[in-house]
């Protein structure tokens, strides 16, 4: 969705960078959550952002969102082959009508 | 720790036909949803049920209809199968809708052609 924005689209990184994904949203809102796409494995819930500033980590991925609570960055430290995936942002927002929207995703590749 | 579980996983249909998309959850979620995810245009929200015994329109519903049949279950059925619609098909649910931190999870998705 244009109302979020992920990127990049893609990233190829040699295993063992650090890395960042970001999302954008022209809207604050509500509450920000990453997902970590494989093939054939559908959508698996990574994390949930609520408040401006907030930070959460789970092993080696830390989630941000921003005071204004319009923009996320998900960074992955060291990175491995099993790292590799799509992530996806998404978003809801209830400025007027309650709304729940996901990025286009950023597909990513760690060289072994 | 079945949480969403959606069938068939894949399945090529011939223009013109008709299947339906099942899917149950086992979290006591209210809401549940049906999204496609397409290359480019990222996941597109098709129907959703904020809760039990209600249905409603997403973004993309044309072409599908759906059926809350009970707190658990909600299928999505094509009436007419159109290469339009080949497409991974996602299903979801959640606590609530409407809610902040309304969290979705979703099913592994199934993959359907339409020749």
């Amino acid at each position: 969705s244009q109302e979020l924005e992920q990127s990049p689209q893609s990233l190829i990184v040699q295993e063992g960078k650090n890395l960042t994904i970001n999302c954008t949203s022209s809207k604050t809102l509500y509450g920000l959550y990453w997902y970590k796409q494989k093939y054939g494995e559908g959508l698996i819930f990574l994390m949930m952002l609520q408040k401006g500033g907030e930070e959460k980590s789970h092993e080696k991925i830390t989630a941000k969102l921003d005071e204004k609570k319009q923009q996320s960055s998900l960074h992955i430290t060291a990175s491995q082959p099993s790292h590799a995936g799509i992530y996806l942002c998404g978003a809801d927002f209830a400025s007027g009508t309650y709304k729940y929207i996901f990025g286009t995703g950023t597909r990513l590749k760690v060289l072994a | 720790n079945a949480g969403v579980t959606q069938t068939p996983k894949f399945q090529v249909l011939k223009t013109g036909q008709s299947m339906t998309l099942q899917c149950a959850q086992d979290m006591n979620h209210n809401s549940m949803y049906w999204y496609r995810q397409d290359p480019g245009m990222g996941l597109r929200l098709i129907y959703y049920s904020a809760s039990e015994g209600t249905t409603d329109k997403g973004e993309v519903p044309n072409g599908y209809n759906v059926s809350r049949l009970n707190k658990r279950e909600f299928s999505l059925r094509l009436e007419s199968a159109a290469p339009s619609q080949t497409s991974v098909y996602f299903c979801a649910s959640s606590e609530a809708w409407g809610s902040a931190g309304n969290t979705i999870y979703f099913g592994e998705g199934s993959w359907l052609t339409v020749v």
